[in-house]
């Protein structure tokens, strides 16, 4: 195990509804950054959190937005859901921004009808 | 910009056989990081070795080993003495100066008895 959690697993949503997911990092890491996974696709990076500050996003729309708390865990929060959304949301801490090992957690997997 | 290229989408290897998992990679900072993961299809991905970019030697951990050729931008993971549980989807990422793991598209491995 990782000791990085993911919750929750499994996840329906409705078009045009908000989801929020969540992530505890290892002990000790102050990094998270949260990728999306299409099926049949290698993961895209949506944004890093690093100390509670925004730390680099990737190609993603505002209504894709995020946290990170004192304690370093995080939520990602999508508005405004799309079909497109569907996919696996990963979630993964390093310690320091060029971490050399990042851990993933288990995946949100959310599915938008 | 920065790619990973994985050209093989789907290997069978035989049990207790090695085998090579390819992967090229395009980048233009000086210093970076290549990754292995294998992503079982629980869905976690996990982490397996790690490349830099200004190691001298080949990385290697257990029955995992990378074979680095910074002149030709390979990073190829050689798996040696497969074994079932090995079957599984494996991504090879880079990580640079935008702070962010880029994926490969995968390779998914079979290991036959």
């Amino acid at each position: 195990e990782t000791g990085v959690t993911q919750s929750p697993t499994h996840l329906i949503k409705t078009r045009g509804q908000q989801v929020t997911l969540r992530c505890s990092s290892q002990s000790g890491h102050n990094t998270v950054s949260w990728y999306q996974q299409a099926l049949g696709q290698g993961p895209q990076f949506i944004f890093q959190y690093y100390r509670e500050e925004e730390n680099g996003r990737g190609n993603f729309p505002p209504r894709f937005s995020g946290l990170q708390f004192p304690n370093y865990s995080s939520e990602l929060n999508v508005n405004a859901l799309e079909l497109d959304d569907s996919a696996l949301y990963l979630c993964a801490s390093s310690l320091a921004i060029r971490g050399t090992e990042a851990f993933f957690g288990q995946g949100t997997r959310l599915t938008v009808v | 910009a920065q790619k990973i290229t994985q050209t093989q989408p789907g290997m069978f290897v035989q049990e207790k056989e090695a085998v090579t998992l390819d992967c090229t990679y395009d980048t233009s900072d000086p210093s970076y990081g290549l990754f292995w993961y294998k992503q079982p299809s629980s869905g976690e991905m996990i982490f397996l070795i790690y490349q830099g970019s200004y190691d001298q030697q080949n990385a290697t951990e257990g029955r995992y080993s990378l074979n680095f050729q910074k002149a030709r931008k390979s990073a190829n993971l050689v798996i040696s003495a497969s074994q079932l549980g090995d079957s599984a989807m494996y991504f090879c990422a880079l990580y640079g100066a935008t702070n962010k793991l880029i994926f490969g598209t995968g390779t998914l491995l079979a290991v036959q008895p």
